[in-house]
């Protein structure tokens, strides 16, 4: 079964350096998402992404946080300059119809 | 985008059917009904999706009524791994997916 994969799976991370995740959606999928999930919170949306853009954003997605898909393949997430509260676990996601399929997460801890 | 609305925890029994019902009054007309569900540090997985009346596979069977502006997710015969957050969600392939806060099924033994 075809599944979504990211890496790395838990990332530890100083206060004030990049990160950057990597998602692989399914192969004939074009739509993919980030989501982030704080420990005991809910999954929030962070972004979408379609035909090679930015479709939809949330609040959260400032300017600290970008998105690129820069192989075909994959589609990352990048944290600038990292803050403690952006410790959590971050979900990729994709679809091709009207299913979305996370990943396993990225466990990001700031310290 | 439809709002949901679900218990926010439930108890059963292993060997047990556990019904969840999710209410969804706004539906529109192009949003599909989905579940997910999720373990501890895990991401979400999807269980069944749905339109209209009834789906089954081989995990869950999803109830629809005619009017769509609910759900009942029936998991039979439950054991302890279906102890999860499961969640209820509706989507139209241009909405972004929102989560709410789930159902914490808890399965007894």
């Amino acid at each position: 079964e075809p599944e979504v994969t990211q890496t790395p799976s838990h990332q530890v991370t100083q206060m004030g350096q990049e990160v950057i995740l990597r998602c692989v959606p399914i192969s004939n999928h074009l739509y993919f998402y980030w989501y982030r999930q704080i420990l005991g919170q809910k999954v929030e949306f962070l972004v979408s992404f379609y035909n090679n853009e930015i479709s939809e954003k949330s609040e959260i997605f400032d300017d600290q946080f970008s998105v690129e898909r820069p192989d075909g393949s994959n589609f990352t997430l990048k944290i600038r300059s990292t803050k403690l509260e952006d410790s959590a676990m971050y979900f990729c996601a994709s679809a091709a119809g009207n299913t979305i399929y996370f990943g396993e997460g990225s466990w990001l801890t700031v310290v | 985008l439809a709002k949901t609305t679900q218990p926010i925890s439930m108890d059963s029994y292993e060997g047990q059917e556990v019904n969840i019902t999710c209410s969804h009054n706004n539906i529109a007309t192009n949003d599909y009904i989905t579940w997910y569900q999720q373990f501890p540090s895990q991401g979400p997985r999807f269980i069944i999706q749905g339109y209209k009346t009834k789906v089954t596979n081989e995990v869950a069977s999803l109830f629809i009524p005619a009017d769509r502006k609910s759900s009942t997710l029936s998991l039979p015969r439950v054991s302890l791994s279906d102890t999860a957050v499961y969640y209820c969600l509706v989507w139209g392939r241009d909405d972004k997916i929102i989560f709410g806060k789930g159902t914490r099924l808890h399965i007894l033994p």
